[in-house]
């Protein structure tokens, strides 16, 4: 099993819509969890992170933690074609005195105008 | 002012060759990384150095040789290419000390071996 698990899509969506994207993960160690957004053919940009289970809001984006069932989400409310992008969760844990970063697979999402 | 910017973008080469990328970040951090995306877009981590010295190596090859010369660079030299090294190569740095560091990604350097 995968430390990080996520649907890797893609998902299509028109324009206004709510998007819900989720992780699950194994390793209890993990102690913050991220989200990065990819445009295509660029390097991956921190769009959110959280430290504690419950909700954390950002203009139209929430990233939601639950550690009791080590399942992430991130939803993006009217969503729009700007945000056509692949998602990528990320969760931290440290490694012999270094941080390290262990990405889901990424979901490639579509907003259609 | 690129913050970590990666050379070359595109690298096409063949089968055999030995090939280096290199990677430098102006943000005054002290760990760098290399990570490697797969066509399938999955982002694993290669290498994590700290202030020059090697942290992390996630059971690289050892055909993947990475060399810091200072904090600010990060090289990845590559020998022997093989098909299966097609992808796209992410440079990254980030302050050390707080497990919410944001890492910064350069914008990839696409390696096809041919």
């Amino acid at each position: 099993q995968k430390e990080v698990e996520q649907d890797p899509g893609p998902l299509s969506v028109p324009e206004g819509a709510i998007v819900s994207l989720n992780c699950t993960y194994s390793n209890s160690a993990f102690q913050y969890f991220m989200w990065y957004r990819q445009y295509s053919r660029k390097g991956p940009e921190l769009l959110m992170y959280t430290y504690s289970s419950g909700n954390k809001e950002d203009g139209r984006f929430t990233a939601q933690v639950d550690k009791s069932s080590k399942y992430i989400s991130l939803f993006i409310r009217d969503s729009q074609p700007s945000d056509s992008a692949t998602y990528l969760c990320a969760m931290t844990t440290s490694q012999g005195g270094s941080e390290k970063l262990v990405f889901g697979k990424g979901t490639k999402l579509t907003v259609n105008p | 002012d690129t913050a970590v910017s990666q050379t070359p973008k595109y690298l096409v080469t063949q089968m055999g060759n030995d090939k280096s990328i290199k990677c430098e970040q102006n943000l005054g951090h002290d760990t760098m990384y290399w990570y490697k995306q797969d066509s399938k877009k999955f982002l694993k981590i290669m290498f994590s150095y700290n202030n020059k010295e090697l942290i992390i190596n996630e059971t690289v090859p050892n055909r993947f040789s990475p060399k810091s010369p200072d904090k600010a660079h990060l090289n990845l030299h590559i020998n022997s290419l093989e098909l299966g090294d097609s992808a796209v190569y992410f440079c990254a740095s980030s302050q050390t000390g707080a497990l919410n560091t944001e890492a910064f990604f350069g914008q990839g350097t696409r390696l096809t071996v041919v």
